[in-house]
């Protein structure tokens, strides 16, 4: 079976604080791929990353990074500095590639508050 | 260009009435899912289309549910003799190419089913 968890419900920081959000997943799968998606209060998904099970090399956007460690598996997200626009829902995504699943499995997201 | 766009954004039911979500997936996109995503929950995974190719509906949850997807274009969720229980977002996601490559996936805005 496949799973994604998610732990953290909510988190509340101050502007400008740096925050992490974890992901854990379970697969059989040996060739899969990790998601994380923003959900604005306008509610609309919005893609951030994907990386494959195969690609475990850090990844960095801006204020964004991604660590992926398949030893724990882990697929965890830090905003550096945060800011208020980055105030949303984040879930976390996993898609293996058994013949005939065609199924993203999501956490059940974490809501992020950024107070000013 | 234009995103994904869903109609109704709004619906509101009595209970037992059939209702019917539109989703108009961006020009070109193979690939098309649908997902309900319950109140604090992540989007959970109802179908997925291959062009007009229904190829996985495992995810939806009774046979009161149809899905649709004639012209490989616009597809239209159907939900019988809806329960108090359907209430929830549908979201509408397509990608550029067919699964397994698919690549990124667009959500639309979502279409918010009340069933009274």
């Amino acid at each position: 079976a496949q799973k994604v968890t998610q732990a953290q419900t909510e988190i509340s920081v101050v502007e400008k604080e740096d925050v992490t959000l974890d992901c854990v997943y379970e697969t059989r799968d040996t060739t899969y791929y990790l998601f994380w998606y923003k959900q604005p209060p306008s509610g609309e998904l919005v893609f951030l990353i994907r990386r494959n099970s195969f690609d475990e090399q850090n990844e960095i956007s801006g204020r964004y990074s991604w660590n992926f460690q398949k030893s724990t598996s882990s697929f965890n997200f830090t905003i550096t500095a945060s800011q208020v626009v980055d105030s949303a829902v984040y879930f976390c995504a996993l898609r293996g590639t058994t013949s005939g699943t065609y199924k993203y499995i999501f956490g059940t997201g974490t809501r992020l508050k950024v107070l000013a | 260009g234009a995103g994904v766009s869903q109609s109704p954004r709004y619906k509101v039911a009595k209970r037992g009435q059939d209702v019917a979500l539109r989703c108009d997936p961006i020009s070109g996109h193979v690939s098309l899912f649908w997902y309900q995503q319950a109140l604090g929950q992540g989007p959970e995974f109802l179908t997925y289309f291959q062009n007009e190719a229904q190829l996985d509906k495992s995810g939806l949850p009774s046979d009161r549910f149809f899905a649709e997807r004639p012209e490989g274009s616009v597809s239209t969720l159907k939900i019988q003799r809806t329960q108090q229980e359907d209430s929830a977002v549908y979201l509408c996601a397509s990608s550029l190419r067919r699964f397994p490559d698919t690549d990124t996936q667009y959500f639309g805005p979502g279409t918010r089913l009340t069933v009274l």
